[in-house]
């Protein structure tokens, strides 16, 4: 288990109102990804942090945000939610530091629904 | 480009039945990391195996085995005796070394969803 928590678990919001989705670590782990799940389409990368202050586009960017200025905490931010980001955000950290070589652990989940 | 391709959306059995999953995996990359993952109705992602492309041994713990062809570009996932228990989500994934352009972040099949019946 590593250690990571997601807040809020869920959340219904209206559209065009701000969110944040906050994801924090214990394992001092250096990479951490958030993910949205929907039907049909499986987990897709949305953003994704190797640092601190350093964070990258995924696949599904638009309409999101991200910060990391601490180690331990990842936040996804939807700037203004539309019915189309109504998913299951995961966020992830990566275990070990040899890049592309360890496995993902998940936090819960957090469910959004935007009305 | 990556991609995983899970080809059973949807796979029901009766307990005891074997069954197996199927995962194709496409990238050009020769040095790769192939995984397993289980989400059960509970919702939670829970890590089941990984494997490497130079191991091509077959994997068994349990009642579950993984058989990795390399020939075939196949990442197969079988339960033994299935259970009601064993009934979830699968999702098979993929990373390689030319995913630093996207954080070392595991590439997702779309997931097959089992369910085990008594």
């Amino acid at each position: 288990d590593a250690g990571i928590t997601q807040s809020p678990r869920h959340k219904v919001t209206e559209t065009g109102t701000p969110v944040t989705l906050r994801c924090h670590q214990t394992e001092n782990h250096r990479y951490m990804y958030w993910y949205r799940q929907d039907p049909g389409h499986g987990l897709r990368l949305i953003h994704y942090s190797y640092g601190v202050k350093d964070t990258d586009k995924g696949e599904v960017s638009d309409g999101y945000s991200v910060s990391r200025s601490k180690t331990e905490d990842f936040l996804l931010t939807l700037e203004s939610a539309t019915s189309s980001q109504t998913s299951v955000y995961f966020c992830a950290t990566r275990v070990g530091e040899a890049g592309y070589t360890g496995e993902l652990f998940f936090g819960e989940g957090s469910r959004l629904t935007v009305l | 480009a990556q991609k995983v391709t899970q080809a059973q959306t949807e796979i029901s059995v009766v307990e005891k039945e074997d069954v197996t999953l199927d995962c194709v995996y496409e990238t050009r990359d020769t040095t790769y990391y192939l995984f397993w993952y289980k989400q059960p109705p509970s919702g939670e992602l829970v890590f089941l195996i990984r494997r490497n492309s130079f191991d091509e041994q077959n994997e068994i713990s349990g009642r579950y085995s993984w058989n990795f062809q390399k020939s075939t570009s196949s990442f197969n996932f079988t339960i033994t005796a299935s259970q009601v228990v064993d009934s979830a989500v699968y999702f098979c994934a993929l990373s390689a070394t030319s995913n630093s352009n996207s954080g070392y972040a595991l590439n997702f099949g779309k997931g097959t969803s089992l369910l085990v019946t008594p």
